[in-house]
Formats: C-alpha cells, structure tokens, sequence
C-alpha cells in the first residue's frame, strides 16, 4: 500500500519561503508524476505542480514565478519550495500521487495526510 | 485556463436518497474529469477518473456520468458515511483545476 507523509515546518514568516517534503513508501517514486495540491482553510482545492521522476515539471501559472519542485529519487522523496509567501498561501499542503490512465487522462489517486502551514510574523 | 462549476454549492438529503452534483468546464474537456469525496480534517479521496470509471475499492453507488463540458456525480442510495464535501476535477489542460466543491449535509 503506498503512503505519503508531507513533512516541513508548520509556520513559515512572510516573504520567507516555505519549503515541505513528501516521502512515498510502499512503492517506488519511478514511473509516476508527482503533485503538491493545497487547501487554504474553509476553502477549496487549488493544484500547485507536479513533478514526473524523471524531473520534468508543470507548475500552476498563478504560482509559477514562486514555486519549484523537485525530486530526490533515491531517498523517494519529492519537495516543495514557495517563496516570497504571504498570509495568502496559509493552507493544508497535501503531496498526492498521480495515476496517468489515457490520453489526457490524470488523476490523485493516493494522497498524503496534508499538513498545515501558516504564514505568520 | 479550464474554469470547473459545481452546483449545487451545498444540498441537505436524507439516508436512502438518490443525490445528483453537477460539474460544468468552461470548455469541452472530453472525458477527462475526476471526481473526490472529501470529509472534514482529512485527505480527499479519489472516487470516479476519467468520468466514468469507479476507482478500485469505491462502492458501487456512486456513479459518474457525462462528457465535454457537464459531468455528474450520482450517489444512488445515500448513506451516512457519505456526508462529505465533493469536488470534480479537470485534467484536459494544465493548470488542472477543480471545482468549488458541492457539500452533501444531512437533513
């Protein structure tokens, strides 16, 4: 059964730059894309990027001059780092797996548990 | 970029009832639409991928219907384990994008 575990600090200052982990057990970070979703508190589901093992990236345009996310196929870790972050981006953090079916075709299939990270002075 | 509508934003139904969610995509994405049940304090969890197909493990009375641009979420006998907010999701184009969320609540 494959899990994932977000990891980071919990309270990141403003215009600091938040930077979280997800290490995958039970199977191997190889051959899958890899996404980091969040879920500002009351509110909705917004996708940040995704990472492919081999390293290629996609990111979320509204985030994209912040974000990178990289991947470390030998620990199966993949990580996350927003910077310049404001009390905007105070959310649940969740690193999910996605499943490529067909065509375009992709969805999160395992998620993390998620994990709250509040931008604060 | 793909906007996705859910609608309603939140229903009350019973046990036993028949519930229907609505998604619309501001453009036709074909087929390519996933819905999640998510309950409070947890991880969402993935129910329906590719419109139609029941993820493994899901029970059998949830249903997803539809193409290119309206897609629907049926729960055909509602049970209490399925008062949960519930979103759909886009995968056509990057950036992937989800809907707002519709709550199912208990009447």
């Amino acid at each position: 059964q494959v899990q994932l575990q977000e990891s980071g600090p919990g309270l990141v200052k403003p215009s600091e730059t938040l930077s979280l982990t997800c290490t995958v057990s039970g199977g191997s970070i190889s051959s899958y894309y890899w996404s980091w979703i969040r879920q500002p508190p009351g509110k909705g589901l917004e996708w940040i990027g995704y990472i492919y093992y081999s390293g290629s990236t996609s990111y979320n345009p509204s985030l994209k001059s912040r974000v990178a996310i990289s991947v470390d196929t030998s620990k199966n870790q993949f990580s996350l780092r927003l910077s310049s972050v404001t009390a905007a981006d105070t959310a649940v953090y969740y690193c999910a797996r996605v499943r490529h079916g067909y065509g375009y075709s992709y969805y999160f299939d395992y998620w993390g548990q998620g994990t709250l990270v509040t931008v604060s002075s | 970029d793909i906007q996705m509508t859910q609608s309603p934003s939140s229903l009350s139904a019973s046990e036993g009832d028949r519930v229907t969610i609505t998604c619309r995509a501001s453009q036709s994405i074909t087929s390519y639409l996933n819905w999640y049940q998510q309950k409070p304090g947890k991880a969402p969890k993935l129910l329906i991928y590719a419109a139609s197909s029941l993820q493994s493990g899901v029970p059998s009375r949830f249903s997803g219907s539809g193409s290119g641009t309206d897609f629907t979420l049926t729960i055909s006998s509602l049970q209490p384990e399925d008062f949960a907010t519930y979103y759909c999701q886009q995968s056509y184009s990057t950036p992937w994008a989800f809907g707002q969320g519709t709550k199912v609540e208990i009447k």
